[in-house]
């Protein structure tokens, strides 16, 4: 079966620094890895995805994101981080046979990045 | 470019009571999709149509939950009757055929009593 573990509930930053929210996954196969950020009372907006290719994965508003198939990671980092950046991050995975629209999602790492 | 639409926004209905949540997707996304996200949760997919045909149903609890799109564009979720752990955000989302990012919606939060 397919899931998609994020080990911490809360990350906490200061602005300006490196970030890091981290996920890990089990698929069978090839994985479709993806990150998703929900802002408070607003729907979960896409950030980046992983299908093939680079490991590491450029996505929006300065966001990347780094897939190691050994380490079964999916990990979400930004050089400097802003204020705004504070929201609730989701990673996701399908199993990219058929359905890429159906997606496992991890339960979800809440980013508060202080100025 | 609009967005997916939901209403309404919140309901609060009582334990036994039915409920339906309206969803109209982005213009010209064929596929649409309705999850489910408990509080402290991430989203569960509950049913995935492409078109007016149904992809996939395999988490959707069919004893009390319902979803139609008739005419290939928008759905509409039912739940009859609630109980109290369908509390819940579902959230509706669509995307082209094959495409791998979905647009979300705001949601339809409910809260059951």
């Amino acid at each position: 079966a397919q899931s998609v573990a994020q080990p911490e509930d809360q990350v906490n930053v200061a602005e300006g620094n490196p970030l890091t929210v981290k996920c890990t996954y089990s698929v069978s196969g090839n994985p479709y890895l993806f990150w998703y950020v929900q802002y408070p009372n607003r729907g979960l907006q896409f950030l980046l995805k992983y299908i093939t290719g680079d490991n590491l994965v450029k996505g929006s508003y300065g966001f990347e994101a780094e897939f190691n198939k050994s380490q079964t990671s999916f990990h979400l980092k930004k050089p400097s981080a802003l204020v705004s950046d504070s929201a609730l991050y989701f990673c996701a995975v399908s199993s990219g046979s058929g359905n890429t629209g159906k997606l496992i999602f991890g339960q979800g790492t809440t980013l508060q990045v202080k100025p | 470019e609009a967005g997916v639409a939901q209403s309404p926004r919140y309901k609060i209905i009582e334990k036994r009571q039915s409920v339906a949540f309206w969803c109209n997707p982005i213009s010209g996304h064929a596929t649409l999709y309705w999850y489910q996200q408990i509080l402290g949760q991430g989203p569960k997919l509950l049913i995935q149509f492409q078109n007016n045909g149904v992809v996939d149903d395999s988490q959707l609890p069919k004893d009390r939950f319902s979803a139609e799109r008739l005419k290939g564009v928008d759905s509409t979720l039912k739940i009859q009757p609630a109980k109290l752990e369908d509390s819940a955000v579902y959230l509706c989302a669509s995307s082209l055929v094959g495409s791998e990012k979905l647009f979300f919606g705001s949601g339809t939060q409910l809260s059951v009593l």
